[in-house]
């Protein structure tokens, strides 16, 4: 059961442009999302994370926004570097259960 | 600090074998998870463990299976392979593995079922 999908496998973005990458879920009953980040040959790595209770969380060049209403999540990168390049995914969790929902990954390529 | 380590980083296996992959959490984390990734499906939640028991487990067949072991260190066998477990095996590891906490990632074992 897909309940966390990233629609959109690749984006290209020129340097020092906004990436913004998007992730919809279906579980209303969630209440933490988190992004990571993930390099070739090489694990995960936490970005920056919401809770429910909050729209908007930012970090540095990054900002993720959550619309509950929609049951959407994006986040964005400004502005976007060569090193930004990497898959994305978002993931979503519920209080008091001990797992993550990960979406497929978006595959970010910053151009120079 | 060392971060999450995970053993070997590659396996190649035939049809048929059992296999069993190794995890060693950062020091200090109690709780351990396994994820699946293969192209296009994303992390697919396998297990998790915390303080050598299974809080949790994910839609996959019984040839999966794992424990945890006193010092937190996991693992994770499959048995019986089929080519269709040919996949990256992620192990994740966090303080308490509650929902609002970050999960450190080791590199994972490519495991290619041939």
């Amino acid at each position: 059961d897909q309940q966390v999908k990233q629609n959109s496998p690749s984006l290209s973005v020129q340097e020092g442009r906004i990436s913004i990458l998007n992730c919809d879920y279906t579980n209303s009953m969630f209440d933490y999302f988190l992004w990571y980040k993930k390099y070739p040959a090489e694990g995960p790595t936490f970005l920056i994370s919401i809770s429910s209770i909050k729209d908007k969380n930012e970090d540095g060049r990054f900002t993720v926004f959550l619309n509950k209403s929609a049951k959407h999540l994006s986040l964005h990168i400004v502005p976007s570097q060569p090193g930004d390049s990497a898959v994305y995914f978002c993931a979503a969790s519920r209080y008091n259960f001990n797992k993550f929902y990960f979406g497929s990954g978006t595959k970010l390529n910053v151009k120079p | 600090k060392a971060g999450v380590t995970q053993t070997p980083r590659y396996l190649i296996k035939t049809r048929g074998q059992q296999v069993t992959l190794s995890c060693s959490p950062i020091s200090g984390h109690r709780s351990v998870s396994w994820y699946q990734q293969t192209p296009g499906q994303g992390l697919q939640f396998l297990f998790e463990y915390f303080s050598e028991t299974q809080r949790n487990k994910g839609n996959f067949p019984g040839r999966f299976s794992g424990r945890q072991f006193s010092n937190s260190r996991s693992e994770m066998n499959v048995s019986t392979l089929e080519l269709g477990d040919s996949a990256l095996y992620l192990c994740a590891s966090s303080l308490q593995g509650a929902a609002n906490e970050k999960l450190f990632f080791g590199s994972g074992t490519q495991l290619s079922v041939l």
